[in-house]
């Protein structure tokens, strides 16, 4: 357990629906990362946050996609209009500058299945 | 793309040091190398990294070539629980910013 946490571990919907999930960063950590991994892949970044800024954005994060940090604390990943292709697991991962180095901590993902 | 080469998949027994190899020619002065693992259906797990220096922590040791352009990831003794895909990543570690995952090694402990 990294310290970590994502809610739900699994989901299910139909397409066309919308979902969120929400990651709970290691509470020291001011930086949060969303990641997306589909079958037989790495993960692949989507967006990240310092503090309640978000300051990056793949071009994997289609207008469909929303994330927000409201309070520096807990994030949550928003799909709006679900398609099958957005079927993967969603990562969460936590850091804290210490020294020069940034190591990233992931949480256990959100499984999503759309049908 | 990743930044980073390693092997699809290794084998290793029960027991024995498993050494993982990975590329990474085009490294910067400023990048470090990271390793991660991923047991099937969990998040990827952080294991080390490193600059310049050999590390060693509870985990595993890290080489890394004087020229910095090749690394190998040694599991000492290797278990069952250590099967995994790991995953070699390159990135500057002040601000680290996003990690780009290449597919990593399957590497299979087999008893």
């Amino acid at each position: 357990d990294t310290g970590v946490s994502q809610d739900p571990r699994h989901k299910i919907t139909k397409r066309g629906q919308n979902v969120t999930f929400r990651c709970d960063p290691i509470s020291e950590h001011n930086r949060l990362y969303w990641y997306r991994q589909t079958l037989g892949q790495g993960p692949e970044f989507l967006t990240y946050f310092q503090n309640e800024a978000q300051l990056e954005k793949s071009r994997l994060l289609s207008d469909r996609f929303s994330a927000e940090r409201p309070k520096g604390s807990f994030s949550t990943l928003e799909i709006q209009r679900t398609e099958q292709g957005d079927s993967a697991m969603y990562l969460c991962a936590s850091s804290s500058r210490e020294a020069n180095t940034d190591t990233q901590y992931f949480g256990p993902g959100t499984r999503l299945t759309v049908l | 793309d990743a930044k980073t080469t390693q092997p699809t998949s290794m084998d290793c027994a029960e027991g024995r040091a498993a050494n993982l190899p990975c590329n990474h020619s085009t490294i910067s002065g400023n990048e470090y190398v990271y390793w991660y693992r991923q047991i099937h259906s969990q998040g990827p797990q952080y294991i080390i990294h490193g600059l310049k220096n050999n590390e060693t922590n509870e985990m595993a040791s890290l080489i890394i070539t004087e020229d910095r352009k090749s690394s190998t990831l040694i599991l000492p003794h290797a278990t069952l629980r250590d099967t995994a895909v790991y995953y070699c990543i390159v990135t500057s570690g002040g601000s680290q910013g996003n990690l780009i995952f290449g597919k990593g090694t399957k590497l299979s402990v087999k008893p």
